[in-house]
């Protein structure tokens, strides 16, 4: 049983590019949520999604903006890249009828230069 | 608003020695208290979990209760290894009924056990 799934592991990009991250949920999980790590602090949580729609929403700009497909995948995408996105992005996906407890992938680590 | 705040690290310990990383919460309602653990390069392990007051979560040797007095969550372990060295982050689930809400995570113990 293939655990929460996340593509690319590393990622190098330049200031004002456009970037998308994706996700595959651990088999049997329908919520998918996003959190970001910069170096040495703990993940800050971007969004969530359940059944395609965004349900809750950290404090991130609209350049950063997701969906959700049919099949439970996820994709983040962030616009207009800024220095201070270099992080390591984190998918974590849950089942809606399980209270709480969400699953990581391992990350997908971005370089803005 | 809901947060946590764990000790400051980076805390060494020699193998066999007893852990304690110190974990407090501010939140609303009746939270969920997790601990994840990450080792260097990988994503986030859930390494235990309680949901309501007086719970205890327990893995791998690892306890914590759910004390809703203290608003606190502290994870202990008698007898630490070289393996447990990695960077431990205490959470709450900011959730509604059963619905799965977002983690607020505190910034992280880097724990360092040497043999």
């Amino acid at each position: 049983d293939a655990g929460v799934t996340q593509s690319p592991t590393h990622l190098i990009k330049t200031r004002g590019q456009q970037v998308t991250l994706r996700c595959s949920p651990k088999s049997g999980h329908d919520t998918v949520s996003w959190y970001q790590q910069a170096l040495g602090q703990g993940p800050q949580f971007i969004f969530q999604y359940y059944e395609e729609e965004e349900r809750q929403r950290g404090n991130f700009p609209d350049r950063f903006s997701g969906h959700q497909f049919p099949n439970y995948s996820s994709e983040l995408n962030v616009n207009a890249l800024l220095l201070g996105d270099s992080a390591l992005y984190l998918c974590a996906s849950s089942s809606s009828g399980a209270k709480n407890i969400q699953y990581f992938g391992a990350g997908t680590r971005l370089s803005v230069l | 608003g809901n947060s946590v705040t764990q000790m400051e690290g980076p805390v060494t310990l020699s193998e066999e020695a007893f852990l304690t990383i110190n974990c407090t919460y501010t939140a609303t309602g009746y939270p969920s208290l997790f601990w994840y653990v990450q080792y260097p390069g990988e994503g986030l392990q859930l390494l235990l979990k309680a949901t309501k007051a007086d719970d205890k979560g327990s893995n791998k040797g690892f306890e914590a209760t759910y004390r809703k007095e203290t608003t606190s969550f502290h994870l202990e372990k008698g007898s630490v290894q070289v393996s447990d060295s990695a960077v431990y982050f205490c959470a709450l689930s900011d959730h509604q009924g059963n619905q799965g809400g977002k983690l607020i995570f505190g910034q992280g113990t880097e724990l360092s056990v040497k043999p």
